[in-house]
C-alpha cells in the first residue's frame, strides 16, 4: 500500500516563482488536507477538501490556491513563492466513514525560497 | 477558534523511566477526539493514540496511556518504560467539526537518555 504520497519531497525555487505540489492517496479517502510545518508552531492548515471538485480555507491559506479536480489527487499551488513560505509542508487524508478517526500523513515536502 | 497548548518544549527521560507529556486545549465544543501524534527524525507522522471525549475511560496503547481531564481540558501522554525509539517530537491534537480539521499544539520535543 502506497497510502499518501507527496511530490516532490524537497525544491528550492527562487521569489516569485510558481510550482505546485502533487498529493495523491490511493485509500478512497473522501477527505484531504495540506499542512505545513514549522519550527516552533507545529502544524498550521492551509487548505482542506471534504469531497472531489470541493476545497476550503483553513488556518493560513494565504499566498496558496488548490485543487482537487480528482478523488484521489490534492494539488498544492503557490502562484508567487515567497521566503515566508518556506516550510515543510504535509498532505493528509481520512475516510468519512470511520468519523473523528485517523489522519494518513504523506513523509512531507521541504520547500526552500530564496 | 480551537487552541492547544503544549507547555513543554523539551522534555527528557531516561531508559525504562516513565515521562508524562502535557496539553491542554480550549473548546466550547462537547463533542471532539484528541491525539497525539509521534514525528521521529525520519518526518513520518504516526499516531500514537486517540481519545474520544464521549468516553470516560483513559485510552491506553501498550506503553502510552492518556490522563483525559474533561473538565480541566488536559489530555496528558505518559509513556512508560520509556526506550531510545521514543526518541521523538510528539505533538497533542483536537478534532472536531463535520470536516474533521485536527488543530496542532506546538510539540514537545522527548530525548531519551541511556
Amino acid at each position: 500500500n502506497a497510502g499518501v504520497t507527496q511530490t516532490p519531497k524537497f525544491r528550492v525555487l527562487k521569489t516569485g516563482q510558481s510550482m505546485t505540489l502533487l498529493c495523491a492517496q490511493d485509500m478512497n479517502h473522501e477527505y484531504m488536507y495540506w499542512y505545513r510545518q514549522d519550527p516552533g508552531m507545529g502544524l498550521r492548515l492551509i487548505h482542506y477538501s471534504v469531497g472531489e471538485g470541493t476545497t476550503a480555507k483553513g488556518e493560513v491559506p494565504d499566498g496558496y490556491n488548490v485543487s482537487r479536480l480528482k478523488k484521489q489527487n490534492f494539488l498544492l499551488g503557490l502562484e508567487s513563492a515567497a521566503p515566508s513560505q518556506t516550510s515543510v509542508y504535509f498532505c493528509a487524508s481520512r475516510s468519512l466513514r470511520e468519523g473523528r478517526g485517523e489522519l494518513f500523513f504523506g513523509e512531507g515536502s521541504r520547500l526552500t525560497v530564496l | 477558534a480551537q487552541t492547544v497548548t503544549q507547555s513543554q518544549p523539551e522534555m527528557s527521560v531516561q531508559e525504562a523511566e516513565t515521562v508524562t507529556l502535557s496539553c491542554t486545549y480550549d473548546t466550547s465544543e462537547s463533542d471532539y477526539y484528541l491525539f497525539w501524534y509521534k514525528q521521529p527524525p525520519s518526518r513520518q507522522m504516526i499516531l500514537v493514540i486517540r481519545q474520544e471525549a464521549y468516553k470516560q475511560q483513559n485510552a491506553t496503547e501498550n506503553r502510552f496511556s492518556v490522563n483525559f481531564q474533561k473538565a480541566a481540558k488536559s489530555f496528558s501522554l505518559k509513556i512508560s518504560d520509556s526506550q531510545l525509539g521514543d526518541a521523538a517530537m510528539y505533538f497533542c491534537a483536537y478534532c472536531t467539526g463535520t470536516a474533521s480539521k485536527l488543530t496542532f499544539g506546538t510539540g514537545t520535543r522527548l530525548q531519551v537518555t541511556l
